[in-house]
């Protein structure tokens, strides 16, 4: 199997910093890559796929890059409202599988 | 819109069998993939595995031996079965639609617990 390797694990920002987040895969995925948000209670919500490439209605402020076994996701102006849990999940082999989760927290 | 409910019971006694239903409105499904995703109280999620609207399945081989998702057309809904569960099981279970492997669809989720 697959392991995806997040970090950190938590992140204490504060609004407008610009946050990175990133995911390793225990081997190559090509670009077969998903960034999930989650709130508090919530299901999550698909915000990247395909490592770089914005679902509808996300704010531009999302970005996400890599390929290979190394993956990002940036937020370049963080907002009280993307205040979540964050996790990547690869698609390239069965089962897929996500990563451990980065919770952001504000200062 | 799609629209995605799961329902089912909130307990489950250890050894028994856990099953869920994910009632899909807004669309049918008759077309993509669809999966189900768990998540232990305050921990991260797993992919449990997925059905095409055909029947052909794929499941986590952590939990292969144990469980079973299959769809009815005909009350436009899928299901899950997961066999000897122990609190291990333990879990917000979610359905999810899958288009090119992407959950862009999700249900709100039901808790799970097995307990005596």
């Amino acid at each position: 199997d697959i392991q995806m390797t997040q970090s950190p694990s938590s992140l204490s920002t504060s609004v407008g910093d610009r946050v990175t987040i990133t995911c390793q895969a225990s081997q190559d995925i090509n670009k077969y890559l998903n960034w999930y948000q989650q709130k508090p209670g919530k299901a999550p919500k698909l915000l990247i796929y395909d490592a770089s490439n914005l679902d509808t209605g996300v704010p531009s402020r999302f970005r996400g890059s890599g390929s290979g076994t190394d993956f990002t996701l940036t937020i370049t102006s963080l907002q009280s409202e993307d205040i979540a849990t964050y996790f990547c999940q690869q698609f390239d082999n069965l089962p897929y599988s996500f990563g451990q989760g980065t919770k952001l927290e504000i200062k | 819109q799609v629209q995605l409910q799961e329902s089912g019971p909130g307990l489950v006694k250890p050894s028994g069998t856990l099953s869920l239903t994910c009632a899909v409105s807004g669309g049918s499904i008759s077309s993509n993939w669809w999966a189900w995703v768990r998540q232990p109280p305050h921990k991260g999620l797993e992919w449990i595995g997925e059905i095409h609207h055909t029947g052909t399945t794929n499941y986590n081989p952590s939990l292969n031996s144990r469980v079973t998702i299959s769809v009815d057309k005909s009350k436009n809904q899928l299901s899950l079965k997961l066999s000897f569960v122990t609190a291990a099981d333990t879990a917000v279970y979610y359905c999810a639609r899958s288009v090119q492997q992407q959950l862009d669809y999700w249900g709100q989720g039901t808790l799970v617990t097995v307990s005596p």
